[in-house]
């Protein structure tokens, strides 16, 4: 199952509402997960089942969608935020994870 | 605290093996599947390997599958990946990983290690 995040890269302000989307090749159900990843650290999980925020990940970000479709979202983009995201299904082997949105200061 | 600490992460040439390890505390290991997740420089996440809490069932990443496999010592808390017939595609960070959150059917990662650097050149 491939997928597709876009955008690849984002230029955004503090404060912006930001959206990244996830796209798979085949229908997934909710098995998915939005991870954050900084420079020289490894990832970490922010929102799993599609929608389910982690204890401790502030409440502007968010997960929806089912199926094929999913976004994350930022409702207020803040300086700790800059980072890159990555979905992955867990819907079947091999898993997958999308390409990564790079989300950068503007 | 939970810990997830890999080793044994060099540079071999083309052709050559590897063993990468991580030592687990923390958590109860024997409880939990276990991965291998990598990360080609300047790249994106590449899931490798997947492995049951009893080591009988495994799940490989197509184009390792052959050459690398994963197992695990519940007595040591320890995962390990052997990997053989090393190819310049498998330059990456390698980082363990444990799908120990439970939600809907699924485990998700929300245990990383800090990663190990393999390098595969001549």
């Amino acid at each position: 199952i491939q997928l597709t995040q876009s955008p690849s890269s984002l230029s955004a302000s503090v404060g912006d509402r930001v959206t990244i989307t996830c796209r798979a090749s085949q229908a997934i159900s909710s098995y998915l997960a939005w991870y954050q990843q900084k420079p020289g650290k490894a990832p970490k999980l922010l929102i799993s089942a599609a929608s389910t925020l982690q204890s401790g990940v502030p409440s502007r970000f968010s997960g929806s969608g089912s199926g094929t479709d999913f976004t994350l979202t930022i409702s207020s983009l803040q300086p700790e935020d800059f980072a890159t995201y990555y979905c992955e299904q867990l819907n079947s082997y091999p898993l997958t994870f999308g390409g990564g949105t790079k989300v950068e200061i503007k | 605290e939970v810990q997830l600490v890999e080793s044994g992460g060099d540079w071999v040439q083309p052709g050559g093996s590897l063993r990468i390890s991580c030592a687990a505390s923390g958590f109860t290991f024997s409880n939990y599947w276990m991965s291998w997740v990598r990360q080609t420089p300047g790249k994106g996440l590449e899931w490798v390997a997947n492995i049951k809490q009893d080591g009988s069932e495994k799940y490989y990443l197509d184009s390792v599958k052959g050459r690398v496999t994963i197992s695990r010592d519940n007595a040591k808390s320890s995962l390990y990946l052997q990997m053989n017939s090393l190819r310049a595609e498998d330059t990456a960070v390698y980082y363990c990983a444990c799908p120990h959150y439970y939600e809907s059917g699924r485990f998700y990662v929300d245990y990383w290690g800090q990663g190990t650097p393999v390098t595969v050149s001549s």
